[in-house]
């Protein structure tokens, strides 16, 4: 089944330290995102990327970032100048080649930054 | 701007009743717009979407939603609700096919036995 996988599910690091969240897609879209969930705020955009080698910040891109090195794949890094990181993470996808095309996500990656 | 506005972060109601999750939108043109739901721990699946044509639109699990032009209003309806609605449920609009999404803040439905 094609889909998109996220790993780890859950991911603790001590402050200071940078963490790289994983994104794989089987779904051969050309698109992918990375949105941030908080409780009570909904999903914010942090970086998105519409072909490889290419992406765009979002609206909260600070302390941040990513690479689209493969069609397949998006990792997120989130770097110790990010001032709170603790929060679940959301990668999606996208067929920006089809007219309408929903967003299809991942499972999330909750991180823990303590 | 685009902004989604839903009325409620909490709605519950009980088994068998009507379920109404109220979402509002801002846009200055025909927006493409979404409803997606979101269980515990897991990432969000597409209930409904509305794109062109039709302004009833119906998806899954026995949900519809319609869109209103003229009161910038897409909300989300079910008649009767089960214990498994339970979740959280995101309304969302869009400018482009594909295109990155803006969220509303969410809401929390509850369904009573």
């Amino acid at each position: 089944d094609g889909g998109i996988t996220q790993s780890p599910k859950y991911l603790f690091r001590k402050e200071g330290q940078n963490v790289t969240l994983s994104c794989e897609q089987n779904l051969n879209h050309d698109a992918m995102y990375w949105y941030r969930q908080d409780p009570g705020q909904g999903l914010r955009l942090i970086y998105y990327s519409q072909i490889v080698n290419d992406f765009q910040k979002g609206d909260i891109a600070e302390g941040y970032s990513v690479s689209r090195e493969k069609k397949e794949s998006f990792p997120l890094t989130v770097t110790s100048a990010q001032k709170n990181p603790t929060a679940f993470y959301l990668c999606a996808s996208s067929d920006i080649g089809q007219s309408k095309s929903p967003l299809h996500f991942g499972n999330g990656t909750r991180l823990t930054v303590t | 701007a685009q902004s989604v506005t839903q009325l409620g972060s909490h709605v519950s109601v009980s088994e068998g009743a009507l379920v109404l999750l109220r979402c509002n939108y801002s846009s200055s043109v025909p927006p493409y717009l979404f409803w997606y739901v979101q269980y515990p721990n897991q990432g969000l699946q597409l209930l409904l979407k509305y794109t062109t044509g039709a302004t009833l639109v119906k998806g899954i699990n026995g949900f519809e939603a319609e869109f209103k032009k003229s009161e910038t209003s897409f909300h989300l309806t079910k008649p009767s609700a089960h214990m498994s609605d339970a979740a959280e449920y995101f309304c969302a609009v869009s400018l482009l096919a594909g295109g990155k999404l803006i969220f509303g803040q969410g809401t929390e439905l509850s369904v009573k036995p």
